[in-house]
This record gives C-alpha cells, structure tokens and sequence, in this order.
C-alpha cells in the first residue's frame, strides 16, 4: 500500500531563515505531487505541483520554491521566510491516469516568528 | 474555470441526529466531485468520490453523498452523526480532461456534533 511521509511534523523559524519541507511517498511510482498551504485551518491553497523529476508547475509567486530531485520526493524551500509564511503546509500525491483522488500526508506545522 | 462553493463555515448538529454539509459546483462538462475530511492538525483523509454512475455514492465512516446535476450539488450525508465525526470538511471538484493542477478545494465547513 501506498504512504505519504512529511518532515518535519512541527517547525519554528525566524523570519529571514531558510526553509525545507520534505515530502516522500511509498508504494507507487511516477505519481503527481502537490504542496498546498492551509492558513487559519481553512482553505488549502496549491503551491507548487510536479508531474515529473525536475518538472514543477507553480500556482502563486511568492517567497517559495519547490523541487523534486527524485521520483518520490518532494521537497518545499524557501532561502528567507516571512512570517506571511507561517501555516499547515499538505503534500500529497495521485497516480496519474487512474482515479482523481489526492492523498495527503499528516502535514507540516510551520511557524515564523 | 472550475469552483465550489460550501456555503456554511459552520454545521451543528446533535449526536444521533442526521447530518447533511452541503457543497455547490461549477464546472463545464461532467464534473468529478469529492468530499475530505480533516481532524485537528492532521493532513486532509479521502471520504469518498463521484465520477459517474449512480448518484448515490457511499464512502468510508458511514457517509454518503447525492450528486445533483440539475441543482449542481453534492452534498455529503450520514443518518446518525457521531460525537467524533466532529471535524472539518472540504468538497473538491475537477473538471474533466483537466491538467495535472486537478482538484478545486472549497473553503471547508466546520461540523461539530454535540453529545
């Protein structure tokens, strides 16, 4: 079966520090992955998405970057936060061509102070 | 474009009562439409999807959820609410044939049923 992993689970940061948010799957091969943010516990809001290793497609400009150096792993950077950066950040995954459904992993509590 | 709309941010509901969380669409062609659900803190869990076939779809915990087309909703159920069904819930919807980009969150409704 198919499990999403994130790390880390809870994180402080100053403002003006750097960032990495990883995301790995288990179980599948050559899936879709997201990072979404949730502020305020409310609406997700997509980043970034990838449909291949070195392919990201961003949604919103902003003080983020995303890249996947392998086929399974996602990860979230930012070179120096803001505290507008401060939320829940979500990966998840599909599997392209099948059902539409995305999984999502336990998410990443960011807060910068 | 693709929306969808939760036109409650807050449902109550007392334990044993049936529960409804409502959701609205817009999407050109015949959508795909699900329902998540999010406990406190942790990542978004699939509920139960509609792609086609009968309007009545059952997922996981006991609910259900009735597609509409004429009223372009689709609407999540469950005849007896549980005191731990008490958490947030998000519609998402995607077009057909669309990209990789895929699901249209809605804003989420906040259920909380009381003992």
């Amino acid at each position: 079966s198919q499990t999403i992993h994130q790390w880390p689970a809870t994180l402080v940061q100053p403002v003006g520090s750097p960032l990495s948010l990883e995301c790995t799957v288990e179980g599948t091969s050559n899936p879709n992955l997201y990072w979404y943010r949730q502020a305020a516990g409310r609406g997700l809001q997509l980043l970034f998405y990838s449909v291949g290793i070195g392919q990201i497609s961003s949604e919103v400009p902003q003080n983020l970057s995303a890249s996947r150096p392998q086929d399974r792993q996602f990860i979230l950077s930012s070179k120096k936060l803001l505290l507008s950066d401060s939320g829940f950040y979500l990966c998840a995954w599909r599997t392209p061509g099948a059902t539409y459904e995305q999984y999502f992993g336990p998410g990443t509590r960011l807060t910068v102070t | 474009a693709q929306s969808v709309a939760q036109p409650e941010d807050q449902v109550n509901v007392a334990e044993g009562n049936p529960l409804t969380v409502k959701c609205t669409y817009s999407v050109s062609g015949n959508p795909y439409l699900f329902w998540y659900v999010q406990y406190p803190n942790r990542g978004l869990q699939f509920l139960l999807k509609y792609i086609t076939g009968d309007n009545l779809v059952k997922g996981s915990y006991g609910f259900e959820a009735e597609f509409n087309k004429s009223q372009t909703s689709f609407h999540l159920k469950k005849p007896s609410a549980l005191v731990s069904d008490s958490a947030l819930y998000f519609c998402a919807v995607r077009a057909p044939g669309g990209s990789a980009r895929q699901l249209t969150f809605g804003s989420g409704t906040q259920l909380t049923v009381l003992p």
